[in-house]
């Protein structure tokens, strides 16, 4: 089994739709979960960082983290066409620059207008 | 905000030559970077933690003698492929632990090994 699990898609949505994003892990010592976003050729780049459990929302993206059930999510509210990337999931025991983060598979989002 | 710089951002070389990648903290100082490996479609595949100072640490299955790590001060470590392979053909991404607690990454580096 895979420490981080996500669902590789593609994922096709229409412009305005709202994208739910999802991870399940299995190693119940990550604290720290992170969303990038990768468009192709390029480095990934960090969309959202919660710590621990909870919600956190930063404009049309909301960040979710159940750690009782091992499940993270992203959602994109009013998706855009420029949303259309590959979405990481992130996520990584401890807070010092030593700590690795473990990905997902990523899962590619294509938004139609 | 925390940038990341990764040269060159392509480069082919011949079968058997030795091709070096650059990264550079620009605004602040990195004690660990990651280097990570990407397969077309695929995840980001950590190869090596590196620290400034001192040896990186491998990931298992990473050969440490052909992938070469330096972490000389703490804006910049390298990682060189030696005696490259068609096999080694990938895409190179490093990244570092910046100030307000998030991993930057680099921009990637797309090597073609002919």
């Amino acid at each position: 089994q895979k420490e981080v699990e996500q669902d590789p898609g593609p994922l096709s949505v229409p412009e305005g739709a709202i994208v739910s994003l999802n991870c399940t892990y299995s190693n119940s010592a990550f604290q720290y979960f992170m969303w990038y976003r990768q468009y192709s050729r390029k480095g990934p780049e960090l969309l959202m960082y919660t710590y621990s459990s909870g919600n956190k929302e930063d404009g049309r993206f909301t960040a979710q983290v159940d750690k009782s059930s091992k499940y993270i999510s992203l959602f994109i509210r009013d998706s855009q066409p420029s949303d259309s990337a590959t979405y990481l999931c992130a996520m990584s025991e401890g807070s010092g620059g030593y700590n690795k983060l473990i990905f997902g598979a990523g899962t590619r989002l294509a938004v139609h207008p | 905000g925390a940038v990341v710089s990764q040269h060159p951002s392509r480069v082919i070389c011949k079968s058997g030559t030795s091709v070096k990648i650059e990264c550079r903290s620009l605004d602040f100082q990195a004690t660990t970077m990651f280097w990570y490996r990407q397969f077309p479609k695929k995840s980001l595949m950590l190869m090596a933690t590196s620290n400034e100072g001192s040896k990186a640490t491998y990931e298992q299955g990473v050969e440490k003698d052909k992938f070469l790590i330096n972490h000389a001060s703490l804006t910049l470590s390298t990682l060189t492929v030696t005696s490259a392979h068609p096999e080694d053909s990938s895409f190179y991404i490093c990244s570092a632990r910046d100030p307000h607690d998030g991993y930057t990454f680099g921009s990637g580096t797309r090597l073609t090994v002919v």
